[in-house]
């Protein structure tokens, strides 16, 4: 089974400018997320997808990111502009179900990205 | 809100040498607790996990147990080799309408293991 999939690994570029990132879920699951992990620090939820709907978004700073999974499938994150603050991992990860506590989450490799 | 508390790093042993990585944890209600590896340049892997209290979630020869007098889920291994160098993230997630099953995640472990 093929795994969940990002693009681009790297990512570096000037501040203000903007960026965006692409995911493709594991086939079939129906819950995606998008993860913000800072060096030194845990992954921390920026917005989680429900199909095609926002499930949770609070943690998305929203007057720079946006999120929007088409068709309930692919996924994409964009910054735009991008602040220094904004040097991280953005790790996407899936799972099968919704709201359930006891369910994997399987991640993606990440995009390390770099503003410079 | 929830949080997850797991101790500092890095840790350094010695190949063979035991491994015990404290996690505590607060929660409003009844979490699945989650170990996550992230070895060097991938992504974020299951280690295990335990869904009630008492459960012990166990693979490639790590375990720990769901206590949830303690609120902890420590992460052991009796002998580790150079290849369980790694970070190792502590998580946990809710099914509640506020949580609706995300990760919250401890701050992360670095483990390095030495010939």
């Amino acid at each position: 089974e093929a795994g969940v999939a990002q693009s681009p690994r790297y990512k570096i570029i000037e501040k203000r400018q903007s960026v965006a990132f692409w995911c493709n879920p594991i086939s079939g699951h129906a819950t995606l997320y998008w993860y913000q992990q800072i060096l030194g620090q845990g992954p921390k939820l920026l917005i989680q997808f429900q199909n095609n709907g926002v499930v949770d978004d609070s943690q998305l700073p929203k007057d720079r990111f946006s999120a929007e999974r088409l068709k309930g499938v692919d996924s994409t994150l964009k910054i735009q502009p991008a602040k220094l603050e904004d040097s991280a991992v953005y790790l996407c990860a899936s799972s099968s179900l919704w709201g359930v506590s006891t369910d994997t989450q399987y991640f993606g490799p990440g995009t390390r990205l770099t503003v410079l | 809100g929830d949080s997850v508390t797991q101790m500092e790093g890095p840790v350094t042993l010695s190949e063979e040498a035991f491994l015990t990585i404290n996690c505590t944890y607060t929660a409003t209600g009844y979490p699945s607790l989650f170990w996550y590896v992230q070895y060097p340049g991938e992504g974020l892997q299951l280690l295990l996990k335990a869904t009630k209290a008492d459960d012990k979630g166990s693979n490639k020869g790590f375990e720990a147990t769901y206590r949830k007098e303690t609120t902890s889920f420590h992460l052991e291994k009796g002998s580790v080799q150079v290849s369980d160098s790694a970070v190792y993230f502590c998580a946990l997630s809710e099914g509640t309408t506020d949580s609706w099953g995300k990760l919250q995640f401890g701050a992360g472990t670095q483990v390095v293991v030495t010939p």
